[in-house]
């Protein structure tokens, strides 16, 4: 069965600094990985998937996330953050297979402090 | 604005009673996926449908159904409604029935059962 954990439901760092958001999953294909943004009182927001190719994969406000099969992971980082990135982050996973679910980590939220 | 439209924003009704979700998805796309966010339970997928055809099932009660309409709109019925159906349920639309496809996700029906 695929699973997804989301280390850290809380995350705080300080405006400037590094983001690293992490994400590890269970699969037993391949799967494809998504990174979505929920800011208040809204929906979600991709912010970058993986499906084939480049395992380094480049979002939007400057996320990017690289897929590793050994680690099974899928770390989401961006160099400097601003305030406008704190929000709750979700990573999901979904098999190629069709029939599957598509199954989301528990979210972590990202403050930044001034 | 992700283009996704849902109907309506809150919803209070008693527990025993049944209510109707809608959602339009937007212009073009086929896909349309129902997914409920609690505190408890996180963001769970509850269903797929593309086309007008059920294509994916996830954590979906019995109590729950949905269907696509052929002017692809999308409506989730809840039954016999019970404290624990009190949460945020979202509507996302792709373009295609697979995965890899970005999902654009509504704003968002708050249902609260009382």
């Amino acid at each position: 069965a695929q699973s997804v954990t989301q280390l850290g439901s809380h995350v705080s760092v300080s405006e400037g600094a590094l983001v690293l958001l992490r994400c590890n999953y269970s699969s037993s294909v391949p799967p494809y990985l998504f990174w979505y943004v929920q800011y208040p009182n809204q929906g979600l927001q991709l912010l970058l998937k993986y499906t084939t190719g480049a395992t380094l994969v480049k979002g939007i406000n400057g996320f990017e996330a690289e897929f590793k099969k050994s680690e099974t992971s899928f770390h989401l980082t961006k160099p400097s953050a601003h305030m406008s990135d704190a929000a709750e982050y979700f990573c999901a996973v979904s098999p190629v297979n069709r029939d599957d679910k598509i199954i989301f980590g528990k979210g972590t939220r990202l403050h930044i402090l001034p | 604005d992700s283009g996704v439209t849902q109907t309506p924003k809150h919803l209070i009704t008693a527990t025993g009673q049944r209510v109707t979700l809608r959602c339009s998805p937007r212009s073009g796309d086929l896909s349309v996926y129902w997914y409920q966010q609690s505190l408890d339970q996180g963001l769970q997928f509850l269903i797929q449908y593309y086309n007008g055809e059920e294509r994916a099932k996830g954590n979906i009660l019995e109590r729950f159904s949905a269907q696509q309409f052929p002017d692809l709109h999308s409506e989730l019925n809840l039954s016999s409604l019970e404290l624990g159906d009190s949460a945020l349920y979202f509507c996302a639309s792709s373009v295609g029935k697979d995965r890899e496809h970005e999902q654009y996700f509504g704003p968002g029906t708050r249902l609260t059962v009382t």
